[in-house]
């Protein structure tokens, strides 16, 4: 069955540390995958997707995605968070000639002063 | 470019009414999904259209949801005789050649 995993619920940093987020998905071919952002109450922000090609991503904000085939891996990096990058993240992919998108079940990051 | 646009931005009401909710999509977006996302947890599909067409349905798609884009552009969300279980946010997302889906603000309702 097709399906992506958030591993961690909770992630809590300091501000100006570095943060990874991870993503996996279970797919019978490559997928289409993608990270976005939800500020509490609101929709969903697109930060990067990965088509094919560059492994490595480069999103908006600062945010990066490195796919890795080996492992069935799409994690999120940012070299430095600030306090407004607190939010919760979702890792989608998607397989089905442009049909439906399966979420994972988020991650939420708290980030520390 | 306007984004997608969602309304109302939040509905309450009383069990066993109806609801309809409304998404605009980006102008000229071809493509429109419902995805409905409870406390918690990610978004689960509800249903697309390609242009008018209605081509899947999620089984999460009861009986008492029916959705509808009748002209191609904007699409309704409706759900009769809501049930507590129904509460959660309403997302509408568009897209046009690619894969890529663009959300809008979502509808989130409360069913009392």
């Amino acid at each position: 069955a097709q399906s992506v995993t958030q591993p961690d619920i909770h992630i809590t940093v300091s501000e100006g540390a570095s943060l990874e987020l991870r993503c996996n998905y279970s797919y019978g071919a490559t997928p289409y995958l993608f990270w976005y952002v939800q500020s509490p109450g609101q929709g969903l922000q697109l930060l990067l997707k990965y088509f094919s090609g560059d492994t490595l991503v480069q999103g908006i904000k600062g945010f990066e995605a490195e796919f890795k085939r080996s492992q069935s891996s799409f994690n999120l990096r940012k070299p430095s968070v600030h306090w407004s990058d607190a939010a919760e993240y979702f890792c989608a992919g998607e397989v089905d000639n442009f049909n439906k998108f399966y979420f994972g079940s988020g991650t939420k990051l708290n980030v520390k002063p | 470019d306007t984004g997608v646009s969602q309304n109302p931005r939040h509905k309450i009401t009383k069990r066993g009414q109806n609801v309809t909710f409304r998404c605009d999509p980006i102008s000229e977006h071809n493509r429109l999904y419902w995805y409905r996302q409870t406390l918690g947890q990610g978004p689960e599909f509800l249903t697309y259209f390609q242009n008018e067409a209605q081509l899947e349905k999620s089984r999460l798609l009861s009986d008492r949801f029916s959705a509808e884009r009748p002209k191609g552009s904007f699409s309704t969300l409706e759900i009769q005789r809501t049930e507590q279980g129904d509460s959660a946010m309403y997302l509408c997302a568009s897209s046009s050649q690619g894969p890529t889906q663009y959300f809008g603000p979502g509808t989130r309702l409360t069913v009392l």
